[in-house]
């Protein structure tokens, strides 16, 4: 059964700090993983979609990184802000039962403070 | 505006009321999602339609029953709920949910459901 886990649960750092945010997955048979925004109250933002095939991916000051075999993954956010605050989420796409599904991590929550 | 809308934005209800979530979504996928997420929990899959025809059920408890008349439209009907089900419920879309080919899905900003 394919686990995802977020490390850290929750980090608050001063306004432009470099920061990573970690996910590690249990099973390294994926088609993708991708990285989410979470404001509160809010639904799901799609930030980067890494393909399994490749090592990474970059979007502005994200910057997502993928080690199949090794099941882990990294968001790298550069010169945070203040606005960069919300909840991160990873997840794996998997295919399973004849249908492709995304399996979540529980989410890093980061603070950036002025 | 993500495509996908979702009412109520937040719903209090006793555990003897019966009630119905509605997702909507404009971007001409055929494939949507329910999924629960409770605090520091992990995003749980709970239905999956895929052409109106419901392709996965993820053991979830009886007293939640979807329905999706429609590639556009999908409910969630609740009763007798506990108050263990409170939590956030999110909407999803893609356009096909067999297909293996990477596709994004579209999220709505979700439905708050409170049990008393």
């Amino acid at each position: 059964k394919q686990e995802v886990t977020q490390i850290p649960a929750a980090l608050s750092v001063p306004e432009g700090e470099n920061l990573v945010l970690n996910c590690s997955f249990t099973d390294s048979a994926i088609y993708n993983l991708q990285w989410f925004r979470q404001d509160p109250g809010k639904g799901l933002t799609s930030l980067l979609l890494i393909q399994s095939s490749q090592r990474e991916q970059t979007s502005g000051r994200l910057n997502a990184s993928l080690d199949k075999s090794s099941g882990r993954s990294t968001l790298y956010i550069a010169a945070s802000q203040p606005g960069d605050s919300a909840t991160y989420l990873c997840a794996v796409r998997m295919f399973s039962g004849g249908y492709n599904k995304l399996i979540f991590g529980a989410g890093t929550r980061l603070a950036v403070h002025p | 505006e993500t495509g996908v809308t979702q009412t109520p934005r937040h719903l209090v209800m006793g555990m003897t009321n019966k009630k119905s979530l509605k997702c909507e979504q404009h971007l001409g996928h055929n494939a949507m999602y329910w999924y629960k997420q409770s605090a520091k929990k992990p995003l749980e899959l709970m239905f999956v339609y895929n052409f109106k025809e419901q392709t996965e059920n993820n053991s979830v408890p009886s007293r939640f029953s979807p329905e999706c008349p429609n590639s556009s439209h999908l409910f969630l009907h609740l009763h007798t709920l506990q108050p263990e089900d409170s939590a956030l419920y999110l909407c999803a879309s893609s356009q096909d949910s067999r297909t293996w080919e990477n596709q994004p899905q579209h999220f709505g900003d979700g439905t708050r459901l409170s049990i008393l």
